[in-house]
């Protein structure tokens, strides 16, 4: 079966820390797979985006992500935490070859404190 | 560019009434608009997925009469909540998969999303 999963449903760090969002996912096509951001009462932004060409990958606000297909796994990290940055995180993939449908994860909430 | 716009942001109505919201791709055609309904602190769920010129699609489980699915031109689609009723106070947001250059992979571009509480 398609599926996203997030592993930590909160995630606390301290400002200036690293940030890691772990999310895996399950497949039987390649996927594309998204993280996006939601703060409170707003609609989702998207950080990056892996569509099949590097696998680090790049994204707003110094975020990036790594697909590692061997683990399913493509996690997000950021190497100093800001306050900005306390949010809901959604791991999100394109996981039906060709359809449109999207599988979201269930959210991490990051919490950064001083 | 791939702008997605939602209105209202808000919306409080009485129960019973009948609300509508609209979804509008700014700078971009929309083959392909997608419904989600969030709930407090939960993930996005999808309601129905809706072509431009034909039936939405809904989930199982959505009642397609009282969620009224119309899109009518490629940068508007409307979601309509008939005889609403306080269960349905929720966060609608609404994506759009755009066309040609804009199209990239299954991403959807999301508008900011309406807040409907019904009374």
């Amino acid at each position: 079966a398609q599926s996203v999963t997030q592993l930590d449903s909160h995630v606390s760090v301290s400002e200036g820390t690293p940030v890691l969002l772990r999310c895996n996912y399950s497949s039987s096509y390649s996927p594309s797979l998204f993280w996006y951001v939601q703060h409170p009462n707003k609609g989702l932004q998207l950080l990056l985006k892996y569509t099949s060409a590097a696998t680090l990958v790049k994204g707003i606000n110094g975020f990036e992500a790594e697909f590692k297909k061997s683990e399913t796994s493509f996690h997000l990290t950021k190497p100093s935490a800001h306050m900005s940055d306390a949010a809901e995180y959604f791991c999100v993939g394109g996981l039906t070859g060709g359809g449109n449908k999207l599988t979201f994860g269930t959210g991490t909430q990051l919490k950064v404190e001083l | 560019g791939a702008v997605v716009s939602q209105h209202p942001s808000w919306v409080i109505c009485k129960s019973g009434t009948s609300v509508k919201i609209e979804c509008r791709s700014l700078d971009f055609q929309a083959t392909t608009m997608f419904w989600y309904r969030q709930f407090p602190k939960q993930s996005l769920m999808l309601m129905a997925t809706s072509n431009e010129g034909s039936k939405a699609t809904y989930e199982q489980g959505v009642e397609k009469d009282k969620f009224l699915i119309n899109h009518a031109s490629l940068t508007l689609s409307t979601l309509t909540v008939t005889s609403a009723h306080p269960e349905d106070s929720s966060f609608y947001i609404c994506s759009a998969i755009g066309s040609g250059r804009v199209r990239s992979y299954n991403e959807q571009f999301f508008g900011p999303g309406t807040r409907l509480t019904v009374l």
